[in-house]
């Protein structure tokens, strides 16, 4: 089945702890895409992928890393998380350029206490 | 700047009835309109797209209209059915992000 796969769907973190969401699609896609959503403020670009090693952030990239070492993975890492990147986040992937449409994965629900 | 939004977060409809789903937006020079549905637990859905060179496109119980003259949006759902309630989002797509709405909230009343 095609899919976009994060893990994990839900975690509860301590200020400064670091800590890596994965991300993986089965698709072959280039794009990658990390979003975050929060109420009243719907979804935000964190960074985004065009292909391995290729990478550039969005509107909300303070905070976060990425990395796309392979196609299939784009991780998202919180070097120091703080309770302000409490949030429900998603993972996206698209074919290439000439598509629009990216396909979400479940999301992962994380709370920095 | 640019902005996408809707015109209501909330929206009850009976079943059976049709929905419409209201999009506002500012950037003109947009070229991709996409409409998403979020479901409880889940992630965003594609429900349909539409290029800015296009009026109307039609697809299974959906409509989407776009009337840029008013920069106005919109989302048609036919005969909405219990599995319809959900948020719905209208976003503006360039060629590697997506620029989201706050959402819609619809809510299918038996």
């Amino acid at each position: 089945e095609a899919q976009v796969t994060q893990n994990p769907r839900y975690l509860i973190t301590v200020t400064g702890k670091k800590l890596t969401v994965t991300c993986s699609q089965n698709m072959n896609h280039e794009y990658m895409s990390w979003y975050r959503q929060d109420p009243g403020l719907g979804l935000r670009q964190i960074y985004y992928s065009m292909n391995v090693e290729v990478t550039d952030k969005g509107d909300v990239p303070e905070g976060y890393k990425v990395s796309r070492k392979e196609k299939r993975n784009f991780p998202l890492i919180l070097e120091s998380p703080s309770p302000n990147q409490t949030s429900l986040y998603f993972c996206a992937s698209k074919r290439d350029s000439a598509t629009w449409g990216y396909t979400f994965g479940s999301g992962t629900r994380l709370t920095v206490v | 700047g640019e902005s996408v939004g809707l015109h209501l977060p909330t929206l009850s409809v009976q079943e059976g009835d049709n929905s419409i789903i209201n999009c506002a937006y500012s950037n003109s020079a947009s070229d991709y309109f996409i409409w998403y549905k979020q479901e409880s637990g889940k992630g965003p859905q594609f429900i349909i797209d539409i290029r800015s060179n296009m009026d109307k496109r039609q697809g299974q119980r959906v409509t989407v209209l776009l009337n840029k003259t008013v920069k106005h949006l919109s989302l048609q759902i036919a005969a909405t059915q219990p599995g319809d309630s959900a948020v719905y989002f209208c976003a503006e797509a360039n060629d590697y992000k997506l620029s989201f709405g706050a959402g819609t909230t619809v809510t299918v009343r038996a």
